[in-house]
């Protein structure tokens, strides 16, 4: 069964400083990845997806993330942090079945 | 185009009550899915409607229902309700032909 861990359930940087948020998954066939971002009291907003082609995906407010097959990761970076990426990151698989199934999830933390 | 709309934003039932929760997708998206978000267990997949049609169900008991409209509307549906039903009810409608889910801002539940 396809499952997504998330190591770290929190994460402190400074601000400015270099954010990474891992994730890894296992899946029985060539997964779709996703991260999203949930602000408080507020629903999920996509920051970036995987389907196929370049490993290397590029989203919103200077996210990115590299699928590596072999370590079956899918980790969340961005070179700068800000005050307002303070916020809980998901990272999720897509099924074969359709289905979409979270990780737990990582809080951020940005220190002034 | 207007967003995920989700209502009502917060609810306040007793146990053994019914509610019922209503969750209207972006404009030409068919497919919405439902998922319950927790402290403890995270974001859990309830199920999927499309074209009025349940395509997935996760693994919730009978008493999590739900249905989808002509128009793609869906609502859930939770009888008998139990304390551990509070929770961050989330709606998400998916474009598929980008095959992106975009989440509403959720419902509130809270079982007194």
């Amino acid at each position: 069964a396809q499952s997504v861990t998330q190591l770290g359930s929190h994460v402190s940087v400074s601000e400015g400083a270099l954010v990474l948020l891992r994730c890894n998954y296992s899946s029985s066939v060539p997964p779709y990845l996703f991260w999203y971002v949930q602000y408080p009291n507020q629903g999920l907003q996509l920051l970036l997806k995987y389907t196929t082609g370049a490993t290397l995906v590029k989203g919103i407010n200077g996210f990115e993330a590299e699928f590596k097959k072999s370590e079956t990761s899918f980790h969340l970076t961005k070179p700068s942090a800000h005050m307002s990426d303070a916020a809980e990151y998901f990272c999720a698989v897509k099924t074969s079945y359709d289905k979409v199934i979270f990780g737990p999830g990582t809080s951020l933390s940005v220190i002034p | 185009k207007a967003g995920v709309t989700q209502t009502p934003r917060y609810l306040i039932k007793t146990r053994g009550q019914q509610v019922t929760l209503s969750c209207s997708p972006i404009s030409g998206h068919r497919s919405v899915s439902w998922y319950q978000q927790t402290p403890g267990q995270g974001l859990q997949f309830l199920f999927e409607y499309f074209s009025e049609t349940q395509r997935n169900k996760g693994n919730f008991p009978g008493r999590f229902s739900g249905r989808q409209f002509s128009n793609s509307r869906s609502e859930m549906n939770v009888s008998t309700l139990e304390l551990g039903d509070s929770a961050l009810y989330l709606c998400a409608s998916r474009n598929l032909d980008t095959d992106t889910q975009y989440f509403g801002p959720g419902t509130r539940l809270t079982v007194l």
